[in-house]
């Protein structure tokens, strides 16, 4: 079976400044991908990041950023020169061959002024 | 940039009704998806769809029905409403023949309130 964990249910972080959000994952398959979504408050849910499990290289978007440490099962999303519109719930998820989307319980996240 | 939307937004209703929960997508997607989201915002997969007249039960058990009779449409029914029902719904899709087929993308969410 497929899981993810997310270990810090709430975090907040002062504007402008960088935060680090955790992922674990577990999945026997060689081939897969793993995602942070966004959730802002009473908005809807939007990707802001994914990776190919066979990609070595992190993938960023902007302000967004991955640490991927494959061997350990590792996925951290880390947001730069934070901003209030980035407060929202994130969620680390994982697909694998199953067709569907694992999700970690999600982590609040707070930018604060 | 996906389109998906999600009718209605919000829904008050009473015990013991019949509703629909409208989902419908334009990027020709197979894959389509209903999840249902408590209040401490956990995700749970209650229902899911190949293509056209494929429906599986997702991970959680649910009382809700859906169907998938074309493609960009996939729409969830409770025949009998109770307060229990009482939750967020997300509707997702992904697939395509271009870009990131592995992708979900979700939908506004529908509230829905059983009084």
């Amino acid at each position: 079976a497929q899981t993810v964990t997310q270990s810090q249910p709430e975090m907040s972080v002062q504007e402008a400044e960088t935060v680090t959000l955790s992922c674990t994952y577990d999945t026997s398959e060689s081939n897969y991908y793993l995602f942070w979504y966004k959730q802002p408050p009473s908005r809807q849910m939007i990707l802001v990041i994914r990776q190919e499990a066979y990609k070595q290289q992190n993938a960023t978007e902007n302000r967004f950023s991955v640490n991927f440490q494959k061997a350990a099962k590792s996925f951290s999303l880390k947001i730069s020169d934070s901003q209030l519109g980035d407060t929202a719930m994130y969620f680390c998820a994982l697909q694998g061959g199953s067709e569907k989307l694992v999700f970690g319980k999600g982590t609040k996240l707070t930018v604060n002024p | 940039e996906a389109d998906i939307y999600q009718t209605p937004r919000y829904l008050v209703i009473g015990t013991g009704k019949k509703i629909t929960l409208e989902c419908s997508q334009t990027m020709g997607h197979d894959k389509m998806y209903w999840y249902q989201q408590d209040p401490g915002m956990e995700l749970h997969l209650i229902h899911y769809s190949y293509g056209v007249n494929s429906t599986e039960k997702g991970d959680l058990s649910s009382e809700s029905t859906v169907s998938r009779i074309r493609t960009e449409h996939f729409p969830l029914t409770l025949e009998s409403a109770r307060p229990s029902h009482t939750s967020q719904y997300l509707c997702a899709s992904r697939g395509g023949v271009t870009g990131r087929q592995e992708t979900q993308y979700f939908g506004p969410g529908t509230r829905l309130l059983v009084l």
